[in-house]
């Protein structure tokens, strides 16, 4: 079993700031099959990114992916008000499919 | 536009059972593998089950297997999670999704939630 460790836990940022947020795997996955999720209060997660760095429709360019191996970065350029949120990266190549423990981006 | 529609969920006591289910629209729902991923309160997401769209493979994770079942039909674009022998750890907000192994999950239904006490 892949298991995903992210970090850190919380990140206390302000708007128009980059933020970093790091996924580490226990063993080197494909980046083919690795996703970062968004998920606000109250909300179900939205797919942020797939294959590590591909954007899926309609997320903004200043989400972007990057890695490989067993070290996975999410970053977001400039953070917008609307950013701050819990972010998960999952492995979804093979069963089981395990998200990492989130990172959540407060503001500061 | 792809939707997915979650209903059933509720309060149930320790040993009881519960019927989600799952309509789907805005896409080819047989040609796609689905899950049923789920968050306790306040915690982070764990896939409970799969299902590919021909139904030829079925996934359950080790803490549901042999309690649930999951199943779908696909001439009414329907998902469905039966959950037996239900657990207070099993409280938790369940999702429909879209995807699975091989695929990101790129549709998430809105969420039921599923209560267990006594």
């Amino acid at each position: 079993e892949i298991v995903l460790t992210q970090s850190p836990g919380t990140l206390c940022l302000s708007p128009g700031e980059r933020a970093t947020l790091s996924c580490r795997a226990s063993q080197s996955v494909s980046s083919s099959y690795l996703g970062w999720y968004q998920q606000k209060p109250g909300q179900a997660p939205r797919l942020l990114i797939y294959g590590a760095s591909s954007r899926a429709t309609g997320i903004p360019d200043r989400f972007s992916g990057s890695g490989s191996g067993t070290d996975f970065t999410l970053t977001i350029s400039r953070l917008e008000p609307e950013d701050f949120a819990v972010f998960y990266c999952q492995y979804y190549g093979s069963s089981p499919l395990t998200f990492g423990g989130g990172t959540r981006v407060e503001i500061k | 536009e792809v939707e997915l529609l979650e209903s059933g969920g509720g309060l149930v006591q320790p040993g009881g059972s519960l019927r989600l289910s799952c309509v789907a629209s805005g896409f080819t729902f047989s040609s796609h593998t689905m899950s049923w991923v789920r968050q306790a309160p306040g915690k982070g997401l764990e896939r409970v089950s799969g299902i590919t769209g021909s139904s030829g493979s079925i996934y359950y994770a080790d803490s549901v297997k042999g309690r649930f079942t999951i199943s779908r039909d696909n001439s009414k674009n329907t998902l469905s999670l039966q959950m037996g022998s239900l657990r207070a750890e099993d409280t938790a907000v369940y999702y429909c999704v879209k995807g699975g192994t091989g695929t990101p999950f790129d549709y998430w239904g809105q969420g039921t939630l599923v209560s267990v006490s006594s």
